[in-house]
């Protein structure tokens, strides 16, 4: 069974303290892993789509990258905006269709 | 990233009472629209596939007679909640499915408080 867990459950950060957030993933066939920013409220934003083992991707203070077994999220020198949850999620088959597994998100708060 | 509109953004309801949200696609058309329910700090579960024109998959575990779910048109997708108990109060998130789409954008969600 396809399973996402993320860890920390919780991260409090200084303004310009860099960190990482984990994803570790279990997935019959990876189609695709996806990073989002989710806000109080509001629905979840799209923020990076892996593929394959040794992709990254770049955005701003964000950085992803991904293993065969896992998947960090680097934020570099955060600021308060930053302040958010991220949920990690995966894909699996080969429809952009098939269900999406989302992991439980890191709730990342930046103090000034 | 695509366009989704809910409405409404928050309810509260009685318990025993129905309630419909509204998930419309703004800037394109929607053969098919995911529902998802996510409770406070958990994971978004995936509730049911929707398509355009014939009834709706649901997830293992969700009562299809308690979620009605309608997709009537190409903008628009609803999910009733019928005789909603507190057990119901939830975050309440549609996703369109576009097949040139590298993945699943979402809507703004829809908070249900049950009373």
């Amino acid at each position: 069974e396809d399973q996402v867990t993320q860890s920390p459950e919780a991260l409090r950060l200084q303004e310009g303290e860099s960190s990482s957030l984990n994803c570790s993933y279990t997935v019959s066939g990876l189609r695709g892993l996806f990073w989002y920013r989710q806000d109080p409220g509001k629905g979840p934003e799209f923020l990076f789509t892996l593929y394959s083992a040794g992709e990254e991707k770049e955005k701003e203070r964000l950085k992803a990258t991904l293993t065969k077994k896992e998947s960090f999220l680097h934020i570099t020198a955060p600021k308060p905006e930053d302040s958010a949850t991220y949920l990690c999620a995966v894909q699996s088959g080969y429809s952009s269709a098939s269900k999406i597994i989302f992991g439980s998100g890191t709730r990342l708060s930046i103090r000034p | 990233g695509a366009v989704v509109s809910q409405h409404p953004s928050r309810v509260i309801c009685k318990s025993g009472t129905s309630v419909k949200i509204e998930c419309r696609s703004l800037d394109f058309q929607a053969t098919t629209m995911f529902w998802y329910r996510q409770f406070p700090k958990k994971s978004l579960m995936l509730m049911a596939t929707s398509n355009e024109g014939s009834k709706a998959t649901y997830e293992q575990g969700v009562e299809k007679d308690k979620f009605l779910i309608n997709h009537a048109s190409l903008t628009l997708s609803t999910l009733t909640v019928t005789s909603a108990h507190p057990e119901d109060s939830s975050f309440y998130i549609c996703s369109p499915y576009l097949v040139h789409q590298e993945t699943q954008y979402f809507g703004p969600g829809t908070r249900l408080l049950v009373l």
